[in-house]
């Protein structure tokens, strides 16, 4: 079990938007430690997405946006599009491991 | 162009070792920190390790006291030697470079499979 809770899958069709959950506890989200998040392609290296809760890498369309609150965190991505559906990981410090962690990810299908 | 090339994966038998490397090119490692992540086939990523620009180092549980990180700054790499291997660390091994925002990982390597199996 991964420290971050995220849902396993989620899936929308092209033109619509999902949101992605992640939820912590008060060794690490709600401790106050930021949350980044990541979007890993089929065959390509993980990307940073989202970085400190809700800013976007030079690069990142705006159609993906993330907030932060308390011990949860959300990933929304609007305007799906085909090349959007892979693996989505959110990623924080904890202190009581006293290591980064990840959320064991959410695999996004566009139908 | 600034990325990472790591390397070093292979096949090798449970109790085996095995040593990966991470090339930089556009920056300089010992500059930021860097680190190893691994995900194992079917599961999420997992962080193994960080060695930070001050020379400190760090291990996730699992890999404590087996592998160790190291950094040549005059090659601008960063290695992970990897000892007493088990199955459970069969997985692709991605290098990642510490993101000047704090707390994340801004570039990644492509990866290198490490499969350990009899």
């Amino acid at each position: 079990q991964s420290v971050l809770t995220q849902p396993p899958s989620v899936s929308g069709a092209p033109g619509q938007s999902v949101t992605l959950s992640c939820t912590g506890s008060s060794s690490n989200l709600g401790a106050g430690f930021d949350v980044h998040w990541y979007q890993h392609l089929p065959g390509t290296p993980p990307k940073l997405l989202i970085y400190l809760n809700n800013n976007r890498p030079s690069g990142v369309p705006d159609r993906f946006s993330a907030s932060k609150s308390g011990a949860s965190a959300s990933l929304a991505i609007t305007g799906l599009q085909p090349e959007d559906e892979g693996d989505y990981y959110c990623q924080s410090y904890d202190s009581s491991l006293s290591n980064w962690v990840f959320g064991g990810g959410t695999k996004l299908t566009v139908l | 162009e600034v990325q990472l090339v790591d390397s070093g994966g292979g096949l090798v038998q449970p109790g085996g070792s095995l040593r990966l490397s991470c090339a930089a090119s556009g920056f300089i490692v010992s500059g930021t920190y860097m680190n190893w992540v691994r995900q194992a086939p079917g599961k999420g990523l997992e962080w193994v390790s960080v060695m930070y620009s001050a020379g400190t180092t760090s291990y996730a549980d699992a890999v404590k006291g087996r592998f160790t990180i190291s950094r040549d700054n005059s090659k601008n790499t960063v290695d992970l030697h990897m000892n007493s291997l088990r199955a459970g660390d069969t997985a692709v091994y991605y290098c990642a470079r510490g993101g000047t925002h704090g707390g994340n990982f801004d570039l990644w390597g492509r990866g290198t499979q490490v499969t350990v199996s009899s």
